[in-house]
C-alpha cells in the first residue's frame, strides 16, 4: 500500500517559537493532502485540506495565520505551526489521497508529536 | 449538521467476541471506514464499505446498512493487542472524512 511519512515524530519547543512539519507521500503523488489535530482521548479533528499548488482550505475555527500550510509539490506539504503555545502542543497526523486509487482512499501518515513548553 | 454517534468504551475478553456499532447523520455518503489506533500512534485502515451487507476480511468483519445509517464492526477471536481505539468515519458528499469521537476497546484477560 501506498506510504505516507511525516517528520518529526516528536518535537519539544519553546513558547513563542515556530514548529514546521513534514509529510511526504513516498511512492505516489498526492494531489490532496490533509492534516489533522488530536488532542488526548478525543477524535481527530480535520485543520485544513492542502491542494498541490494552491491555497490550503481551512476548516471552520482555524486560525490560518497560525498554522501555515504550504503543498508545494506533489509529494510534499508542510505545517508550521507559529507562535507556538502550549495550547497548540497536540498529535497532529496528515494524510494523502492517491488519485489513482480512488478519491474514497486515504493514507495516514504516522503522526507528529508537539510539545509546547 | 453531520453526527457520528459510537461507544465511547467498551469491554471484553480474550477469545470473546465484540461489535462496535456505529450510527451517522452526514450530508452525502461515499463510504464508511473503519480504524484502528493504539496510544500514541496514527490510524491505520480496518476497512471500508459503500454497499450494504457485510464485509469479512479474518477476524475482522464490517457491516453496513446506508438505509439505516448504521455500521458495526465485528471483532473475533479477541487478543490483547486488539486493545485499541476504534474509529468510525463517513465520507461525506465532498469526499471529506468526518470521524466519530472512537470507541475505547478494553481487552481483559
Amino acid at each position: 500500500g501506498a506510504v505516507v511519512s511525516q517528520h518529526p515524530s516528536w518535537v519539544i519547543c519553546k513558547s513563542g517559537t515556530s514548529v514546521k512539519i513534514e509529510c511526504r507521500s513516498l511512492d505516489f503523488q498526492a494531489t490532496t493532502m490533509f492534516w489533522y489535530r488530536q488532542f488526548p482521548k478525543q477524535s481527530l479533528m480535520l485543520m485544513a485540506t492542502s491542494n498541490e499548488g494552491s491555497k490550503a482550505t481551512y476548516e471552520q475555527g482555524v486560525e490560518k495565520d497560525k498554522f501555515l500550510i504550504n503543498h508545494a509539490s506533489l509529494t510534499l506539504s508542510t505545517l508550521t505551526v507559529t507562535s507556538a503555545h502550549p495550547e497548540d502542543s497536540s498529535f497532529y497526523i496528515c494524510s494523502a489521497r492517491d488519485p489513482s486509487s480512488g478519491p474514497s482512499e486515504q493514507y495516514f501518515g504516522p503522526g507528529t508529536r508537539l510539545t509546547v513548553t | 449538521g453531520q453526527n457520528i454517534d459510537q461507544p465511547t468504551e467498551m469491554t471484553a475478553t480474550e477469545g470473546a467476541i465484540v461489535q462496535i456499532n456505529c450510527t451517522y447523520q452526514t450530508s452525502g455518503f461515499n463510504g464508511l471506514f473503519w480504524y484502528q489506533q493504539h496510544a500514541g500512534e496514527a490510524p491505520t485502515f480496518l476497512s471500508y464499505n459503500v454497499l450494504d451487507g457485510l464485509e469479512e476480511k479474518g477476524r475482522f468483519s464490517s457491516f453496513l446498512s446506508r438505509s439505516k445509517g448504521y455500521s458495526y464492526l465485528l471483532l473475533k477471536e479477541l487478543q490483547m493487542k486488539d486493545s485499541a481505539s476504534y474509529l468510525c468515519a463517513v465520507l461525506d458528499s465532498n469526499y471529506q472524512l468526518i470521524w466519530g469521537a472512537g470507541t475505547k476497546l478494553i481487552i481483559k484477560p
